[in-house]
């Protein structure tokens, strides 16, 4: 069964830090991952997805993520923190054409920006 | 372009009652996926619809329904209220079935008394 763990609760990050939030998954084949944010009292935005390809994607408000098949990685990078970012964020997994949109998230890790 | 629409945001009901949420989907959008999000069990997925069918079920039990209708607009129903019902239910429509790609509604907060 696939499933995705994000190891961190809870990061703070100063203003104009890097970040890396961590996420592993587990799924037998070629997984499909994604990374998608949420802020307080909203619904969730996908940031950026993973399909096959190049594993260095690139995604919106300056996010990027590596897939590293070897360990089961697909964590999320940012080089400059802005305030704007603290939220919390989602790591995903699927979906298999089988189950159509049906994705399985991680816990998900929340983001603290201090200044 | 409008996006994912979800009525009502907010509502308060007692144990036993039963509920009805509704989620328009952004225009053009066939594919209507439902979410629960918990404090405890995080977001699982409920069910999702495409072309009125239901495609997929999540581990849910019988009292959780929903069906989607010609114009794409979906609606879930919670019969039997319990107390674990308190959650916020997400919608998320797609363009495409196995894309993965969704665009989330704000969601509807559920508070069962």
């Amino acid at each position: 069964a696939q499933s995705v763990t994000q190891p961190d609760i809870h990061i703070t990050v100063s203003e104009g830090a890097s970040l890396e939030l961590r996420c592993n998954y587990s799924y037998g084949a070629t997984p499909y991952l994604f990374w998608y944010v949420q802020s307080p009292g909203q619904g969730l935005q996908l940031l950026l997805k993973y399909f096959s390809g190049d594993t260095l994607v690139q995604g919106i408000k300056g996010f990027e993520a590596e897939f590293k098949r070897s360990q089961s990685s697909f964590n999320l990078r940012k080089p400059s923190v802005h305030w704007s970012d603290a939220a919390e964020y989602f790591c995903a997994v699927g979906p298999d054409m089988e189950y159509g949109n049906k994705l399985v998230f991680g816990a998900g890790t929340i983001l603290r920006v201090k200044s | 372009k409008a996006g994912v629409t979800q009525t009502p945001r907010y509502l308060i009901k007692t144990r036993g009652q039963q509920v009805t949420l509704s989620c328009s989907p952004i225009s053009g959008h066939r594919s209507v996926s439902w979410y629960q999000q918990t404090p405890g069990q995080g977001l699982q997925f409920l069910f999702e619809y495409f072309s009125e069918t239901q495609r997929n079920k999540g581990n849910f039990p019988g009292r959780f329904s929903g069906r989607q209708f010609s114009n794409s607009r979906s609606e879930m129903n919670v019969s039997t209220l319990e107390l674990g019902d308190s959650a916020l239910y997400l919608c998320a429509s797609s363009l495409l079935r196995g894309s993965g790609e969704l665009f989330f509604g704000e969601g509807s907060r559920l508070t069962v008394l």
